[in-house]
């Protein structure tokens, strides 16, 4: 079965500073998706990055990117410059063929200003 | 409407009562997810529906777990004989494509089984 591990419960990060997150899954699988995803305290998960596991190249969203290394099945988030707005648990998130997704237990990070 | 719409947002139920929870995906997406999220922990998978066909309900606890989507749209959870365990936010997402695409979330219902 396909797990995803944050080994990471809490996080904290200075306003302007950089901080990664850490995610690593188990899989035998060759194609699938990864995911981070953010909630805030108003509960909607909000999709922060995607990754599809045929693409080598790390995907980037503005101030967010990721560390995509499939052979040791990890996928980190590094948050750049961060805001305080950035405030929320993270978790990461892998897919399958039928798309379902398996989450981590998730990260809360905090923004100090 | 622009995102996925869950309601209610809160529902309080008394141990043994059944609840609906509904879901309002994204207009003209074709897969729909519910999941169970307890507190501090991260979203279970329940079930996954593809336009009106249950594809997948491996994720659903018990058989007092019942989901449909009788239209392809709109989709309702329902539980049954309620439990205390059965208390958690319960999060429905839907998704343009059949695999791999992002999924959109809704808000959640928080239910609370006293």
């Amino acid at each position: 079965a396909q797990t995803v591990t944050q080994s990471q419960p809490e996080m904290s990060v200075q306003e302007a500073e950089t901080v990664t997150l850490s995610c690593t899954y188990d899989t035998s699988e060759s194609d699938y998706y990864l995911f981070w995803y953010k909630q805030p305290p108003s509960r909607q998960m909000i999709l922060v990055i995607r990754q599809e596991a045929y693409k080598q190249q790390n995907a980037t969203e503005n101030r967010f990117s990721v560390n995509f290394q499939k052979a040791a099945k990890s996928f980190s988030l590094k948050i750049s410059d961060s805001q305080l707005g950035d405030a929320a648990m993270y978790f990461c998130a892998y897919s399958r063929s039928q798309g379902n997704l398996i989450f981590g237990k998730g990260t809360k990070l905090s923004v100090k200003p | 409407g622009a995102g996925v719409s869950q309601s209610p947002r809160y529902k309080v139920a008394k141990r043994g009562q059944d609840v609906a929870l509904r879901c309002d995906p994204i207009s003209g997406h074709v897969s729909l997810f519910w999941y169970q999220q307890a507190l501090g922990q991260g979203p279970e998978f329940l079930t996954y529906f593809q336009n009106e066909a249950q594809l997948d309900k491996s994720g659903l606890p018990s058989d007092r777990f019942f989901a449909e989507r009788p239209e392809g749209s709109v989709s309702t959870l329902k539980i049954q004989r309620t439990q205390q365990e059965d208390s958690a936010v319960y999060l429905c997402a839907s998704s343009l494509f059949s695999r791999g695409g992002p999924q959109h979330f809704g808000d959640g219902t928080r239910l609370s089984i006293l």
